[in-house]
């Protein structure tokens, strides 16, 4: 079956560069995503990305993707006290009838000021 | 803008008791869904819903049941909770269930105790 890996904890000084990366199994896996969970919230989208692409970038975030080593990596740049937060690496793969999305245990993620 | 509404947000029950907790969407979304989150164990699909009156399990099903009488709504039954069930459970909502994107929507949360 799928399965999704990445760190549990990260810690960084306010203004460096954050990397949480994430491995995955599923070869067939269409869309990844990284997911953001504040303290005694649900888990909001913060971007993604399709199998066919390597990078993508959205202000602060910078999502790689190395397909041949199915591993994923955010990397936040300017990291702010405000992103303290889990942040969960998740996959949907092609398969069939395959409606489920697979996350990880999360990596929570938290910046010195 | 409402969202993925839940309730309660919070609920302690005795072990042999039963409950509902509530789910409702109002972004006319297909597809429906159940996770419990637990320390270490990052998100498990309980059940989920493709549309209305169709069901399925997910990867921890056992203990809970869920209906889909409407597209809103997304109820989660436990007929006679038990202490392994104390976690906090998620709903989540996506406009289509095999759709290109299928980013998911979640509720803020229900935390239950069970003693």
């Amino acid at each position: 079956g799928e399965d999704v890996e990445q760190s549990l904890f990260l810690s960084v000084r306010e203004g460096d560069s954050s990397v949480i990366n994430c491995t995955y199994t599923d070869s067939s896996s269409t869309y990844l995503y990284w997911y953001k969970q504040e303290p005694g919230a649900g888990l909001q989208l913060l971007t993604y990305i399709f199998s066919n692409m390597d990078m993508k970038q959205d202000q602060r975030l910078t999502v790689l993707l190395n397909k041949k080593d199915k591993h994923l990596s955010l990397r936040i740049a300017d990291t702010q006290t405000g992103d303290s937060a889990i942040y969960f690496c998740a996959e949907k793969n092609s398969g069939a009838g395959s409606y489920q999305l697979t996350f990880g245990k999360g990596t929570k993620l938290s910046v010195i000021p | 803008n409402a969202g993925v509404t839940q309730t309660p947000k919070f609920q302690v029950l005795k072990t042999g008791q039963s409950m509902t907790l509530q789910c409702a969407q109002d972004m006319n979304h297909e597809y429906m869904s159940w996770y419990r989150q637990d320390p270490g164990m990052g998100l498990r699909l309980i059940h989920y819903s493709v549309g209305a009156g169709i069901t399925d399990q997910g990867e921890v099903p056992n203990g809970y049941n869920v209906s889909r009488s409407t597209t809103e709504d997304f109820p989660l039954r436990l007929l006679s909770a038990a202490p392994s069930q104390t976690s906090v459970y998620f709903c989540a909502s996506s406009y289509s269930a095999g759709g290109p994107i299928g980013e998911l929507f979640f509720g803020e949360g229900s935390r239950l105790t069970v003693l």
